[in-house]
């Protein structure tokens, strides 16, 4: 069955570095999520993007955050300039849209910042 | 404000005993329901929604919204039951915009 799958499973970094975060949805999917879950708290929805723009995005998704599609693959998450309350697991998903909210997950990547 | 509320953090059942994983929502709309599970060490995973009126693994889920409950339930427990699993309400339909709950451990013992 296809996946989604995400890279690395886990990063490390110091606080006010640049992280991306790689997800390649399933290949005939059209429409991309990031999710966070902090350690102890809910799944939090970040943002939604479909036809190459974000459709909806969270309170949380500010301007440290950007996703992008940069080939017909991948589905990036950018947080410019981490803080300590961005560590967390990071899923992305993907649907087909036809399925109503039947979203596919990756294993998540473990974010700590130090 | 839309929430999902699950108040069990761990339900712990024998083998064969019925389990009822309890989740209520608040949403001023028509909201989608949704159940997810997570086994051990496997990805987040879609169970069951409200809409296609499914049973999946022996799992049913109504919506009632009266009592704004979306509770999950199986007659018979089996072992490879345990798992976390997350309510989940969609607002808007294919948005991909979904609002968990804090999960329940279901622990299903021998």
């Amino acid at each position: 069955e296809p996946e989604v799958t995400q890279t690395p499973s886990h990063q490390v970094t110091q606080m006010g570095q640049e992280v991306i975060l790689r997800c390649v949805p399933i290949s005939n999917h059209l429409y991309f999520y990031w999710y966070r879950q902090i350690l102890g708290q809910k799944v939090e929805f970040l943002v939604s993007f479909y036809n190459n723009e974000i459709s909806e995005k969270s309170e949380i998704f500010d301007d440290q955050f950007s996703v992008e599609r940069p080939d017909g693959s991948n589905f990036t998450l950018k947080i410019r300039s981490t803080k300590l309350e961005d560590s967390a697991m990071y899923f992305c998903a993907s649907s087909d849209g036809t399925g109503g909210e039947k979203l596919f997950f990756g294993s998540g990547t473990q974010l700590s910042v130090l | 404000a839309q929430r999902v509320t699950q108040p069990e953090k761990l339900l712990s059942v024998f083998k064969g005993a019925p389990v009822e994983l309890k989740c209520n929502y608040s949403y001023s709309g028509s909201p989608e329901l949704f159940w997810y599970v997570q086994y051990s060490r496997q990805r987040l995973q879609l169970l069951l929604r409200h809409i296609s009126r499914e049973s999946i693994k022996g799992f049913t889920a109504d919506l009632n919204k009266g009592e704004t409950s979306f509770h999950l339930k199986k007659p018979f427990a089996q072992e490879e039951d345990s798992a976390m699993y997350y309510c989940a309400l969609s607002g808007m339909v294919n948005t991909g915009k979904l609002i968990f709950g804090q999960g329940t451990t279901l622990q299903v013992k021998p």
